[in-house]
């Protein structure tokens, strides 16, 4: 079972539309969760931080759920600009493992 | 990310050679990494440094080597003894290595191939 798992997609959705992603983590003792976006042949870019009792940032929220060692990215009224790859990160201090990223692909 | 360069965006490598990969920042980060992308898997930590003149070595540290003379750089040698160095390969800062949740910022990548 590796580490950090995403559901690789893609996910096509139309503008506007709600999206989800979730990803999965088999460290319990994982203190520090964070989810990227990466566009394409770019570096990744911080989207947000996610706490424990969840937060969000605009469309944007991010959600943790430790009993069953996931976190989630909700994304509402999707834009043309949101398609890239989203990126879970999970671990703690230097430790941290990266999902292999959910690609989203927005269409007008 | 602003303040974290890499250097050069673009490297070929020939058959027996190594080459080496630049990362400078001037955000005044204690911590510094290395990771390696593939395409269709999460980034891997190659190497990474805490403070000055000490390294660790992370899941796929062989074939490659680092030093951390100066806070600001932190250089990436991919050595021969890489059999499959092709990847894209991304240094990336923390700051504060005491607060475990804060996150790491990424320069914007070197793309490695061989000849």
């Amino acid at each position: 079972r590796k580490e950090v798992e995403q559901d690789p997609g893609p996910f096509n959705v139309p503008e506007g539309a709600t999206v989800a992603f979730n990803c999965t983590y088999s460290n319990s003792a994982s203190q520090s969760f964070f989810w990227y976006r990466q566009d394409c042949r770019k570096e990744p870019k911080l989207l947000m931080s996610v706490y424990s009792s969840g937060n969000e940032d605009g469309r944007f929220t991010a959600q943790l759920n430790r009993a069953s060692q996931y976190i989630s990215l909700l994304i509402r009224d999707s834009k043309l600009s949101d398609s890239a790859t989203y990126l879970c990160v999970v671990g703690n201090n230097n430790d941290m493992r990266f999902g292999a990223g959910t690609r989203l692909t927005v269409k007008p | 990310d602003g303040g974290i360069t890499q250097s050069p965006k673009y490297l070929f490598r020939k058959e027996g050679q190594n080459v080496t990969l630049s990362c400078e920042q001037n955000l005044n980060h204690d911590a510094m990494y290395w990771y390696r992308q593939d395409p269709g898997q999460g980034l891997r930590l190659i190497y990474y440094s805490q403070i000055v003149n000490d390294f660790q070595k992370g899941d796929i540290a062989e074939g490659y080597s680092v030093s951390r003379e100066k806070k600001e750089s932190f250089p990436l040698t991919v050595t021969s003894a890489q059999k499959n160095p092709t990847a894209f390969y991304l240094c990336a800062t923390r700051g504060d290595g005491t607060y475990s949740n804060q996150p790491q910022h990424f320069g914007d990548g070197t793309r490695l191939s061989i000849l």
